[in-house]
């Protein structure tokens, strides 16, 4: 089935940077979806860009999708300690398994 | 309502009783789904149910975890006998359509003793 590899692994950053995120998956997607899962808690989605754009935005978070490199990278800009959490790529195939798979993500450190 | 609901937050079992986890999805999704997450990696997809009937259970371990979504009722998630490798934290979440945001509620952590 398809899931996405997030890396780094882990990210540690001072309050104000900005952090990258990188996925990388293996089959054609219809669309892939970035999510965010703060400690002891679910995952919150925080945008999704389908198979035919490259590039969406929503607030301080910019996602890009390269679907011949079948990669996607998340930025968040002026990073805050909020940010704290794990992000988790979900490359969506919608044949096989319908269902959202995830990787092992990011754990990102915002020091403030 | 407006958020998935996942009871009870925490479960107990000693190895080999029976636990039973519940989950309630947002009111006009069409899709569940369950996952199993331990220590903190990542997420085990199990199963996934359109309205009361199984999507795909692919994910699932056939011989000790079953999994329902009744009409008007939580959908629930059994595993009989649980074993020390059962504990671990098991989302649910739900959708409108399988292609769109999943909502996911915060989880039960199960932990077999």
């Amino acid at each position: 089935s398809q899931q996405g590899e997030e890396d780094p692994q882990a990210l540690s950053i001072q309050e104000g940077e900005n952090a990258t995120m990188n996925c990388s998956y293996k089959t054609s997607i219809n669309n892939l979806q970035w999510y965010r899962q703060n400690s002891g808690r679910g995952l919150v989605h925080l945008i999704l860009i389908r198979s035919n754009e490259r590039e969406k935005h929503s607030g301080r978070l910019r996602v890009t999708l390269d679907t011949s490199k079948k990669s996607s990278s998340l930025l968040i800009t002026a990073s805050r300690a909020a940010d704290t959490a794990s992000y988790f790529c979900a490359p969506f195939q919608g044949t096989g398994r319908r269902a959202l798979t995830f990787g092992s993500g990011t754990r990102l450190q915002v020091q403030p | 309502g407006e958020e998935v609901a996942q009871t009870p937050k925490h479960l107990v079992r000693g190895e080999g009783q029976k636990a039973k986890l519940y989950c309630a999805p947002i009111k006009g999704h069409s899709y569940v789904f369950w996952y199993q997450q331990v220590l903190k990696n990542e997420f085990k997809f199990l199963i996934s149910f359109q309205n009361e009937n199984v999507f795909d259970e692919t994910g699932m371990p056939k011989e000790r975890f079953s999994a329902k979504c009744l009409p008007n009722s939580p959908c629930s998630l059994e595993i009989q006998a649980t074993k020390l490798e059962d504990s671990a934290v098991y989302f649910c979440a739900s959708s409108q359509f399988t292609n769109t945001e999943a909502f996911f509620g915060q989880g039960t952590r199960l932990t077999v003793v």
